[in-house]
C-alpha cells in the first residue's frame, strides 16, 4: 500500500534535548512538507521541499531543522532552541504536478516535560 | 498574502440534517485552488474534495460539494444526510501557486458534532 509513514507516534523529551522525527514516503512524490499543530490554530507550514537535496522554510521554521537527501524520506529536527515544541506534528507529500492534494501521514505527538 | 477564514469554531448539528461548513479565502493569484480535508480524533488528515480556481462547476465528491463562489472568494463545504461519523474537524486549505509545490494555507477549523 501507497502512504507515508509517521514514527515514532508519541514521543515525551525532555527540555533542552534534540528530537527527530521520522518521515517516509513511497508514492513517488517530489513534494514534501512539514506541518505542526496547536489546539485552535489549524495547521501552519515549518519547512517544504520540492526536491531532493532542496527545502526551504515556511512559516514558522524558527527552532527546526530538514534534510532531502533521498526522494522518500523528510525527517525533522525539533531542536532545543524551538521555544514552545509540545504540538501535533504532521508530514505530506503531494504530487506538484497536479492539484497540489496533500497526502498526510498519522501525525507525531510531542510532549516536552 | 494568502489567507483562509473559518467563522465557525463550532457546530452541532442533528443526524441526516445537511451541514454547511463556511470558508472564505484572499489571494492575488488567478490560478489557485481550494481543498476541504477532515480530521477525526485520531488524528489523520482526509482530503474531502477540491475545485480549482477556473472550474466552472461546483466539485462534488458523494455526500459532499464545494459551493464555489467565486466573486464573494467563497468555498463552503457541504455536507447532505449527516452521518454520526462525520463529527471531526474539518479543515479548509488554499494553494496559491502553479503546480502546489509550496503546500497548502489552512484555515483554524470547525469542530463538527452530529447529534443522534
Amino acid at each position: 500500500d501507497g502512504g507515508i509513514t509517521q514514527s515514532p507516534k508519541y514521543l515525551f523529551r525532555k527540555e533542552g534535548q534534540n528530537v527527530t522525527l521520522s518521515c517516509e514516503q513511497n508514492l513517488n512524490h517530489d513534494a514534501m512538507y512539514w506541518y505542526r499543530q496547536d489546539p485552535g490554530q489549524g495547521l501552519r507550514l515549518i519547512y517544504y521541499s520540492q526536491i531532493v537535496n532542496d527545502f526551504q522554510k515556511g512559516d514558522i521554521a524558527e527552532g527546526y531543522s530538514v534534510s532531502r537527501e533521498k526522494k522518500e524520506s523528510f525527517p525533522l529536527t525539533v531542536t532545543s532552541a524551538q521555544k514552545n515544541p509540545t504540538a501535533f506534528y504532521l508530514c505530506a507529500s503531494s504530487d506538484r504536478h497536479y492539484t497540489g492534494e496533500l497526502f498526510f501521514g498519522e501525525g507525531s505527538r510531542l510532549t516536552v516535560l | 498574502a494568502q489567507k483562509i477564514t473559518q467563522t465557525q469554531p463550532g457546530m452541532f448539528v442533528q443526524e441526516k440534517e445537511a451541514v454547511t461548513l463556511d470558508c472564505t479565502y484572499d489571494t492575488s493569484d488567478p490560478s489557485y485552488g481550494l481543498f476541504w480535508y477532515k480530521q477525526p480524533s485520531s488524528g489523520e488528515m482526509i482530503f474531502l474534495i477540491y475545485q480549482g480556481s477556473y472550474d466552472q462547476q461546483n466539485a462534488t465528491e458523494g455526500r459532499y460539494s464545494l459551493n464555489f463562489q467565486k466573486a464573494r472568494k467563497s468555498a463552503n463545504l457541504v455536507i447532505s444526510a449527516s452521518q454520526l461519523g462525520d463529527s471531526a474537524m474539518y479543515f479548509c486549505a488554499l494553494r496559491y501557486s502553479g503546480g502546489g509545490a509550496d503546500g497548502l494555507t489552512f484555515g483554524k477549523g470547525t469542530h463538527l458534532i452530529i447529534q443522534p
